[in-house]
């Protein structure tokens, strides 16, 4: 267990519906990634943030945000959900910031969101 | 869009056996990271390699590096039905932290 959790563990929405994911990071990691995983394929990453601000971002559009609370669980918002949106969701915490390109992510066991 | 490749797509093995895993990368890198899933669920680190090193070792698990070629390969020795799991090698280059992970090898160890 890496002490990172997400929730809901499952969901299912329909096309053009809205949904959150929550994610609660590791005690005293101070930064949450958010990654999607298509079936069959690897994970690609989403966003990351960094003491509650965004920390790079990859090639999402902005229909997916985020948010980091000051206790440094997260939030992935996604609107206007398409059938392609349907895969696992998963959130990794870590100690990182500007000196962060060895650390290692502790992921969670990610929400198997499906869009009918 | 994906880093790398992973090679084989598919591996399957009898338990005591070795098992090879190779993954190449396309940019330059920080750190070459390999990962184990079970079943769709999270995914577990298991060695982080930096790319100043060569080699590493942790327990059944060797991983190489060779930064000339962009390639890494990971080998998990006297294989064992519990290691039945997809394996993913993720780069990190440039100066953040993100992941960015190949396809992916489906490894099965037969009884």
């Amino acid at each position: 267990e890496t002490g990172v959790t997400q929730s809901p563990t499952h969901l299912i929405k329909t096309r053009g519906q809205q949904v959150t994911l929550r994610c609660s990071s590791q005690s005293g990691h101070n930064t949450v990634s958010w990654y999607q995983q298509a079936l069959g394929q690897g994970p690609q990453f989403i966003f990351q943030y960094y003491r509650e601000e965004e920390n790079g971002r990859g090639n999402f559009p902005p229909r997916f945000s985020g948010l980091q609370f000051p206790n440094y669980s997260s939030e992935l918002n996604v609107n206007a959900l398409e059938l392609d949106d349907s895969a696992l969701y998963l959130c990794a915490s870590s100690l990182g910031g500007t000196s962060g390109n060895t650390d290692t992510q502790y992921f969670g066991p990610g929400t198997r969101l499906t869009v009918l | 869009s994906q880093q790398g490749e992973e090679d084989p797509q598919a591996l399957s093995i009898q338990e005591g056996e070795n098992a090879t895993m190779n993954c190449s990368y396309k940019t330059s890198i920080n750190n070459l990271q390999w990962y184990r899933q079970n079943s769709g669920r999270g995914l577990v680190h298991l060695i982080l390699i930096r790319s100043n090193e060569r080699e590493k070792h942790s327990g059944r698990l060797r991983v190489t590096l060779d930064t000339s070629k962009k390639s890494s390969s990971l080998l998990i020795t006297a294989s064992r039905a519990a290691d039945t799991a997809s394996y993913f090698c993720a780069t990190v280059g440039g100066g953040g932290s993100r992941l960015t992970f190949g396809e992916g090898t489906q490894l099965t160890v037969n009884p």
